[in-house]
């Protein structure tokens, strides 16, 4: 069964620096979407992607944020600078826009980023 | 906006009992309703899921739900609980096929033997 693919499964890193995590959706998906996690809360939704364009962001997706589909498999969320609280595992998910399953997202595995 | 209400933070029920999550949502129309199970540390699995149709789903595990218009609620049931379903289990609502997901605070199941 086609699933969706994250990398890496745990990164660490400092206070004020880069991170780019990644995700490879299910091939033939055309929405794309990143959710993130707080230990212990609520699965929160960060941005939706469509058409290499975002098509809707919540409040927690400012500016240190971005999303892009470099190719036409991988699809990135960059953090500029991290903050200690961007700590939290960060789900991608993908759904397909025709067919009895178009309405379904399909979760990755998560990325935990821990921020030292 | 749309709402996801979980009203129970955490169950606790014996092995072999009944169960029964409660999800209440707020928006005027239908929207797309699912059940996800997570285990510490790991990845969100789908139970179930609704768009339209029979109100009766059946999901994998041997779990169920009910959609009920009226109660803008989807329940989710199980007849007689296993020990390696205790869990933290999230009920989720969408607009439509290209819409974000909106998670329940979530109700921790434990099991005891």
């Amino acid at each position: 069964e086609p699933e969706v693919t994250q990398t890496p499964s745990h990164q660490v890193t400092q206070m004020g620096q880069e991170v780019i995590l990644r995700c490879v959706p299910i091939s033939n998906h055309l929405y794309f979407y990143w959710y993130r996690q707080i230990l212990g809360q609520k699965v929160e939704f960060l941005v939706s992607f469509y058409n290499n364009e975002i098509s809707e962001k919540s409040e927690i997706f400012d500016d240190q944020f971005s999303v892009e589909r470099p190719d036409g498999s991988n699809f990135t969320l960059k953090i500029r600078s991290t903050k200690l609280e961007d700590s939290a595992m960060y789900f991608c998910a993908s759904s397909g826009d025709r067919g009895p399953s178009s309405y379904e997202q399909y979760f990755g595995p998560g990325t935990r980023l821990t921020v030292t | 906006a749309q709402s996801v209400t979980q009203p129970d933070i955490h169950i606790t029920v014996s092995e072999g009992a009944s169960l029964e999550l409660r999800c209440n949502y707020s928006y005027g129309a239908t929207p797309y309703l699912f059940w996800y199970v997570q285990s510490p540390g790991q990845g969100l699995q789908l139970l179930l899921k609704y768009f339209s149709g029979d109100t009766l789903v059946q999901g994998i595990k041997g779990f169920e739900a009910e959609f009920k218009r009226s109660q803008s609620s989807f329940n989710l049931r199980k007849p007689s609980v296993h020990w390696s379903d205790a869990a933290e289990y999230f009920c989720a609502v969408a607009l439509n096929n290209a819409g974000k997901s909106t998670f329940g605070d979530g109700t921790t199941l434990t099991v005891k033997p």
